[in-house]
């Protein structure tokens, strides 16, 4: 079952201007992350942030959550050409033993222009 | 540097045809999961597994089976590979809930783009 929804589908910015991507889920999480994955390749791992915090930078990227409205964004500042890939946000559920399983959402695909 | 290692690219196989997809990691990682990944589902969970010998079922298990004889490799098999299995299969590991911190991140081979005519 898809757990994360993400919103936009697809974003097509200009080199230097910010993006973002946002988030929804439906259950209950220990921490959600968010990958890369460049075309034709496999996720590369971006940046966690557990259900216990509200925000988290990362060089540039800045990552909030808002688990009252079950909901996640990602920042990125200043993009570059080479920022273009499709952007995954992924939910480790709470409760149990989750044997690290994460749940995809469909991502967002997005194209920086030079 | 750790990664992990996917057999193969690209496969294209025939209707009927058993089809095993290898992926070994070098992290000694407990946990390793196989997903695909089609346009417009995101990544579905296949199976994935918590020990050697030891496997659960994904989101999507049915038409496939897994292997997991020795802790580095998890091996996805199609015992009688369908056109609708046609997808990119993706490998993943990460280190066991235990862990205080790097739980739950996967790493992610580079993926297996099959075909099934």
């Amino acid at each position: 079952s898809q757990q994360g929804e993400e919103d936009p589908q697809a974003l097509s910015i200009q080199e230097g201007e910010n993006a973002t991507m946002n988030c929804s889920y439906k259950t209950s999480i220990n921490n959600l992350q968010w990958y890369r994955q460049n075309s034709g390749r496999g996720l590369v791992h971006l940046i966690l942030i557990r259900s216990n915090e509200r925000e988290k930078h990362s060089g540039r990227l800045r990552v909030t959550l808002d688990t009252s409205k079950k909901s996640s964004s990602l920042l990125i500042t200043a993009s570059r050409a080479a920022d273009t890939a499709s952007y995954f946000c992924a939910t480790a559920n709470a409760g149990g033993t989750s044997y690290g399983k994460l749940t995809f959402g469909q991502g967002t695909i997005l194209t920086v222009h030079p | 540097d750790v990664k992990v290692t996917q057999s193969s690219r690209y496969l294209v196989k025939r209707t009927g045809e058993k089809v095993f997809l290898e992926c070994v990691q070098d992290m000694d990682h407990e946990n390793m999961f196989w997903y695909r990944q089609d346009p417009g589902l995101g990544l579905r969970l296949i199976y994935f597994s918590y020990d050697v010998k030891m496997k659960e079922k994904g989101d999507i298990p049915e038409g496939y089976s897994v292997s997991r004889e020795k802790k580095e490799r998890f091996s996805l098999i199609l015992e009688s590979a369908s056109t609708n299995q046609t997808s990119m299969y993706l490998c993943a590991s990460s280190l066991p809930d235990s862990f205080p911190s790097g739980a739950n991140v996967l790493t992610f081979g580079a993926g297996s783009r099959l075909t099934v005519l």
